[in-house]
């Protein structure tokens, strides 16, 4: 029971340099989101996906981008690293129906832009 | 745009004793609320939802919340603190007719609970 994976659990980056995160999820899940996590903030959503093919920009998407060509994928990019883009990222997912409405989260990413 | 206030951004209780975690969102309209629990190093797990239905729900590891539409607040407790409960907790909101179902979070609670 794979559930959220994201990959890799750890990086670290020098600025100006590019990498993409990987999240991967086998609920069939139609809902799905990147997040990311810095001290008395909470999560802040980075941009989202509503099915296959599509996206959209959520509260800080600036020096981001991502992509969902497959179901079960949602690839989150820095094309050029930034200090400010150090942070713990969270993938999650969700089926996309109101009623049952839970994320069920990957266990994070942690990136370090030096 | 909707807005979630965590009171107290560390608390700290004894074992065996109450467990008070604060949270008021801003909405003119009764949103779906949550809360979720991260342990260290790890992702966000729910604890429980309200969506409309009654407005004290029960979560998993004994924990509770009141949704009360008075004071805007969807405070979560639990009677008896365990040591294994020393986490990050964070509420969320997610406003009625949100086409992406997403979700806003407070700035999170860290529980500490001294033997």
């Amino acid at each position: 029971n794979a559930g959220v994976t994201q990959t890799p659990k750890f990086r670290v980056l020098k600025t100006g340099q590019s990498m993409t995160l990987l999240c991967a999820q086998d609920m069939n899940h139609e809902y799905m989101y990147w997040y990311r996590q810095d001290p008395g903030m909470g999560l802040r959503l980075i941009h989202y996906s509503v099915g296959e093919g599509t996206t959209a920009k959520g509260e800080v998407p600036d020096g981001y981008n991502v992509s969902r060509l497959k179901k079960q994928n949602f690839l989150l990019g820095l094309e050029s690293a930034a200090p400010s883009q150090t942070s713990v990222y969270f993938c999650a997912s969700n089926y996309g129906d109101r009623v049952n409405y839970g994320y069920t989260f990957g266990s994070g990413t942690r990136l370090t832009v030096v | 745009a909707q807005s979630v206030t965590q009171l107290g951004s560390h608390v700290s209780v004894s074992e065996g004793a109450l467990v008070l975690l604060r949270c008021n969102y801003s909405s003119s309209v009764p949103p779906y609320l949550f809360w979720y629990v991260q342990y260290p190093n790890q992702g966000l797990q729910l604890l429980l939802k309200y969506t409309s239905a009654a407005t004290l729900v029960k979560g998993i590891n004994g924990f509770e919340a009141e949704f009360k539409k008075s004071e805007t607040s969807f405070h979560l407790t639990k009677p008896s603190a365990h040591m294994s409960d020393a986490a990050e907790y964070f509420c969320a909101v997610s406003d009625q007719g949100n086409a992406g179902n997403m979700l806003t979070f407070g700035g999170g609670t860290r529980l500490m609970v001294k033997p």
